[in-house]
């Protein structure tokens, strides 16, 4: 089957240490995306990448680090500059400009 | 810049009445406009999206939205809730040229009583 692959599930670190969170696609699309969520406040952009070796900051990118050294993977570090780094982790990717996103089914991180 | 709002965080209905979800955006150009469903501790996925052409838009589990660009609405409607329609519902803007980033608004979480 097609889709989105986030892992793991759950995740728990202690605060100072850095942890990655991945994410792999099998549909072929250019475009990836990291979302972090946060109760009332909808998603928010990270990073995110139109083609292999390139990638943008998003709205909340300080904190975070990324990389694209294959289309289909997109792995997100969230490191201890991270000052608020417990929350629900979105991955997504797009095929073209106006196409719709497909979501992965999120990484909860718990730093404690 | 672009922006979505979802005036109701919460929105109660009964099983059986209709729906309607509003979401208001913000945008220069033609928006290309989304709206997704959340289950708890679940990824996103698309119930519907505008692009262009007819402003009535049909999507997955009876759902439907009309963009109005006077109003700048993409409000969403069912006309029959039934209780697994319990949920959390985001309405997103594209923004930027090229692949699209989405603008998500704060979500409504909807909630079915008997």
């Amino acid at each position: 089957d097609g889709g989105i692959t986030q892992s793991p599930k759950y995740l728990f670190r202690k605060e100072g240490q850095n942890v990655t969170l991945s994410c792999e696609q099998n549909l072929n699309h250019d475009a990836m995306y990291w979302y972090r969520q946060d109760p009332g406040q909808g998603l928010r952009l990270i990073y995110y990448s139109q083609i292999v070796n390139d990638f943008q900051k998003g709205d909340i990118a300080e904190g975070y680090s990324v990389s694209r050294e294959k289309k289909e993977s997109f792995p997100l570090t969230v490191t201890s500059a991270q000052k608020n780094p417990t929350a629900f982790y979105l991955c997504a990717s797009s095929s073209q400009r106006g196409a719709e996103a497909f979501f992965g089914q999120g990484t909860r991180l718990t730093v404690v | 810049a672009q922006s979505v709002t979802q005036p109701d965080i919460h929105i109660t209905v009964s099983e059986g009445a209709s729906l309607e979800l509003r979401c208001n955006y913000s945008y220069g150009a033609t928006p290309y406009l989304f709206w997704y469903v959340q289950s708890p501790g679940q990824g996103l996925q698309l119930l519907l999206k505008y692009f262009s052409g007819d402003t009535l838009v049909q999507g997955i589990k009876g759902f439907e939205a009309e963009f109005k660009r006077s109003q700048s609405s993409f409000n969403l409607r069912k006309p029959s809730v039934h209780w697994s329609d319990a949920a959390e519902y985001f309405c997103a803007v594209g923004a930027g040229t090229g692949f699209q980033k989405l603008v998500f608004g704060t979500g409504t979480r909807l909630l079915v009583s008997p």
